[in-house]
């Protein structure tokens, strides 16, 4: 079974500064895809960056990047320069071939003027 | 395209009702998923449809749930003699097969259900 863990319910960080969420996953498949949404208060989940479990180049867009660790099956997502504009949950996600996406319970991110 | 359509937004029923969601996705989608959401909570898949085939149900749609896409297009998911414990975000989403290892699932604004 699929299962995705972030075991930080809540973080905060200072604007322009960086901060990191934690995302762990289980699987047996050698290879799958990995997602994180942003998620802002009222509004609906939008997909923030994405990964191939086969790339080993972490992905990155803009500001955002992540850290893929296949062997410790870790996957974080890194925000840089933050803005108050990323105040939101975050979510992981996680998707096998031929099989439904999967999230964790989410990273409650708030940024601090 | 405005994305992916979902009504009503909020919906507050007694227990014991009946009520129904609807879901317009993307048009060039053919997969389409219901997830459910509770506070403080990641979506929790229910089921999910390519074209108008259910294809996987999860063991959290009981009986009193059921979802149709009869035409491949708008889905609609239901939920018959409502608990409280039926309280929550349901969200749809859609894709296309093969690409949604690209981009993902698009996803709406969710249903709100509040059952009193």
């Amino acid at each position: 079974a699929q299962t995705v863990t972030q075991s930080q319910p809540e973080m905060s960080v200072q604007e322009a500064e960086t901060v990191t969420l934690s995302c762990t996953y289980d699987t047996s498949e050698s290879n799958y895809y990995l997602f994180w949404y942003k998620q802002p208060p009222s509004r609906q989940m939008i997909l923030v960056i994405r990964q191939e479990a086969y790339k080993q180049q972490n992905a990155t867009e803009n500001r955002f990047s992540v850290n893929f660790q296949k062997a410790a099956k870790s996957f974080s997502l890194k925000i840089s320069d933050s803005q108050l504009g990323d105040t939101a949950m975050y979510f992981c996600a996680f998707m096998e071939e031929n099989n439904d996406m999967r999230f964790g319970a989410g990273t409650r991110l708030t940024v601090k003027p | 395209d405005t994305g992916v359509s979902q009504d009503p937004r909020h919906k507050i029923t007694k227990r014991g009702q009946n009520v129904t969601f609807r879901c317009d996705p993307i048009s060039e989608h053919n997969r389409l998923y219901w997830y459910r959401q509770t506070l403080g909570q990641g979506p929790e898949f229910l089921t999910y449809f390519q074209n108008e085939a259910q294809l996987e149900k999860s063991r959290l749609l009981s009986d009193r749930f059921s979802a149709e896409r009869p035409k491949g297009s708008f889905s609609t998911l239901e939920i018959q003699r409502t608990e409280q414990g039926d309280s929550a975000m349901y969200l749809c989403a859609s894709s296309n097969r093969n690409m949604d290892r690209v981009y993902g699932y698009t996803f709406g604004s969710g249903t709100r259900l509040t059952v009193v």
